[in-house]
């Protein structure tokens, strides 16, 4: 069964830091990977999608990595701010067909 | 412009009721899914449309669960006999043809008591 693993689980920082979050992936034949934010209550809303030929993708503070190689990715948030408090969901596309297939997301908080 | 709706967005059902959620696709757009959330959990695939085809239905859990897209554009969910294990919330999502990209509603949030 494919499957998309994350950690941290959960993720508290102050205001200001930076942090990374991780993705595993078994995905295959693999087609993209994206990174979502969901705030609570709230869809999914698109940060970056990288295909297999990227290797790095920015969206403001947001820079995503891709290592199609070893089936990994990292999302790094750079000057974290409150409004980052979210779930950031990494979403592995199959190469055939739209079927994504969701990780269990990072909730990350950010305080003052 | 207008986003992808859904409605209702709160749904409290009794085990046993049937119950219909309601999508509204951003105009134009060809591909519209539904996904299944359970809480702390990513979404889960349910059901995929292309205009008004079905063409993929293979995430729904189990054959009370039904959906259709009659005129390719509005969807509906349907879940028959809803069973407390039916409670989480079901995002709908939307894309045009050839892109990538898929919008998400703000899901409807079931609870079946």
């Amino acid at each position: 069964k494919n499957q998309v693993e994350q950690s941290p689980q959960s993720l508290i920082i102050l205001e200001g830091k930076n942090c990374t979050l991780q993705c595993n992936y078994t995905v295959s034949p693999f087609s993209n990977l994206r990174w979502y934010k969901q705030d609570t209550g709230r869809g999914p809303v698109s940060l970056t999608i990288m295909t297999f030929s990227e290797n790095t993708k920015s969206n403001g503070r947001y820079t995503a990595t891709l290592d199609a190689d070893t089936k990994q990715s990292s999302l790094h948030i750079t000057a974290s701010q409150l409004s980052d408090s979210a779930s950031y969901i990494c979403v592995v596309s199959e190469e055939r067909g739209n079927k994504l297939t969701f990780g269990t997301g990072t909730q990350l908080k950010v305080e003052l | 412009g207008a986003g992808v709706s859904q409605s209702p967005r709160y749904k409290v059902a009794k085990r046993g009721q049937d119950v219909a959620l309601r999508c509204d696709p951003i105009s134009g757009h060809v591909s519209l899914f539904w996904y299944q959330q359970a809480l702390g959990q990513g979404p889960e695939f349910l059901t995929y449309f292309q205009n008004e085809a079905q063409l993929d239905k293979s995430g729904l859990p189990s054959d009370r669960f039904f959906a259709e897209r009659p005129e390719g554009s509005v969807s509906t969910l349907k879940i028959q006999r809803t069973q407390q294990e039916d409670s989480a919330v079901y995002l709908c999502a939307s894309s045009p043809t050839g892109i990538v990209e898929q919008y998400f509603g703000p899901g409807t949030r079931l609870t079946v008591t």
